[in-house]
């Protein structure tokens, strides 16, 4: 009974490459969600996707970042151009397919390092 | 502009005593709330949820209140227990799917 998986656990870019980081939601959800945890913050809401859909970017930033979520496989949150400001902790969180449920879980998280 | 606050960053309890975790929140929107817990280097756990047409939710040890007056939240964990030393967040949401989380509250349950 696997829940939201996560990887890679640790990723180390230097600036201006691009990260690539993956998040398998539980299984029978069908909803993704991603946050990001600066140091000493709280989790700050991303995008949420469903299967080809994005339904809120509103957390997105402009430029540079990208999501994805297709109908085979793992979301991806997509970073290009990689600055040291994007150094964080990432987490994904699901939820179930119906229902007004509101209950997300996360996963272990993705700790990105800009150099 | 900080729609949930934890206005304490750390909190002290002895074990077998009874931790209260304190949320305030100013978006009159939010109709549904949830405390998570957090180790160090994994992701947030789920704890318990409360719909605001409940004042109260109660699960084993944890129990959350719910003011909607005063639009504030509170989770009770009693007894403490060494394993309940984590960092504790509350989140909220207004109708839609995203989360708004507070800055979190350190608890550190000693012998």
């Amino acid at each position: 009974n696997a829940g939201v998986m996560q990887n890679p656990r640790h990723l180390v870019r230097r600036r201006g490459q691009e990260a690539r980081l993956r998040c398998s939601p539980m299984k029978g959800h069908s909803h993704v969600y991603w946050y990001r945890q600066l140091p000493e913050e709280g989790l700050k809401f991303m995008v949420y996707l469903q299967k080809e859909n994005i339904i809120d970017e509103s957390g997105m930033p402009k430029e540079r970042f990208s999501a994805e979520f297709p109908k085979e496989g793992p979301s991806i949150l997509r970073i290009q151009q990689v600055v040291r400001g994007d150094s964080a902790a990432y987490f994904c969180a699901s939820s179930p397919s119906k229902g007004r449920a509101k209950t997300q879980y996360f996963g272990p998280g993705t700790r990105l390092l800009v150099l | 502009d900080q729609q949930v606050k934890q206005n304490s960053p750390s909190l002290s309890v002895q074990e077998g005593r009874i931790s209260i975790l304190n949320c305030d929140y100013t978006n009159s929107m939010f109709d549904y709330f949830l405390w998570y817990k957090k180790y160090p280097a994994e992701g947030p756990t789920f704890l318990i949820s409360i719909s605001s047409i409940k004042d109260k939710n109660e699960d084993g040890r944890f129990t959350v209140f719910l003011n909607k007056s005063a639009k504030h939240l509170s989770l009770h964990i009693v007894p403490s227990q060494p394993g309940d030393s984590a960092v504790y967040f509350c989140a909220a949401s207004a109708n839609t799917d995203k989360l708004i989380f507070g800055t979190g509250t350190r608890l550190q349950v000693f012998p």
